[in-house]
């Protein structure tokens, strides 16, 4: 069992629709949570973090952190087409040798015009 | 200010065959990683650079890969006699010194490798 699912998707909505995305973890000392955004043929790059269980809004984007049931989402409202991307979750482990990101498989989101 | 660069961008390369790919990190950033993105896959890590400090090679899937950071900026991560299964984007991601608390990693556009 990998340490962090995510569904593949692909994801498909219309324009303007809202886009949920969530994934689900095993390990409960995971203290990071973070939402890449990844286009085609390029690196990901953070969208949001969070750290304690409850919501952060940042613009259209809204994560939600329920560490209790070790579950997380990625809202994002009025999507546009260019928001099309793969969106990828990301948790970290606080060790003191470094912060290595774990990640999901990603979710391949196409928003329609 | 630049962000973080990899080349070469693409990489063809033939099965037994050694590979090396570049990585340049944003200019200060003490933390480097290195990571392998399969075909429809997430993202998985492979070694960590901090300071001077001994890498985390934990990540690394077999003797075949190693890395080296020159100088503490400039890394190269290295594949030995390169199988199918190794074809893949590695993607490298540098950030800040690693304090208490998450840093945010920015990640370059990565190296496509093809092993044929």
């Amino acid at each position: 069992q990998k340490e962090v699912e995510q569904d593949p998707g692909p994801l498909s909505v219309p324009e303007g629709a809202i886009v949920s995305l969530n994934c689900t973890y095993s390990n409960s000392a995971f203290q990071y949570f973070m939402w890449y955004r990844q286009y085609s043929r390029k690196g990901p790059e953070l969208l949001m973090y969070t750290y304690s269980s409850g919501n952060k809004e940042d613009g259209r984007f809204t994560a939600q952190v329920d560490k209790s049931s070790k579950y997380i989402s990625l809202f994002i409202r009025d999507s546009q087409p260019s928001d099309s991307a793969t969106y990828l979750c990301a948790m970290i482990l606080i060790k003191a040798a470094g912060n290595k990101l774990t990640f999901g498989g990603g979710t391949r989101v196409l928003v329609k015009p | 200010g630049a962000g973080v660069s990899q080349s070469p961008s693409n990489k063809v390369t033939e099965k037994g065959k050694d590979v090396e790919l570049r990585c340049d990190p944003i200019s200060g950033h003490t933390a480097l990683y290195w990571y392998r993105q399969s075909l429809g896959q997430g993202l998985e890590f492979l070694i960590y650079f901090q300071g001077n400090s001994a890498p985390d090679k934990s990540g690394l899937p077999s003797d075949r890969f190693s890395a080296e950071r020159t100088g503490g900026s400039v890394s190269t991560l290295t594949i030995q006699r390169t199988q199918q299964e190794d074809s893949a984007v590695y993607l490298c991601a540098s950030s800040p010194t690693v304090l208490a608390g998450a840093q945010e990693q920015f990640f370059g556009p990565g190296t496509r490798l093809t092993v044929l």
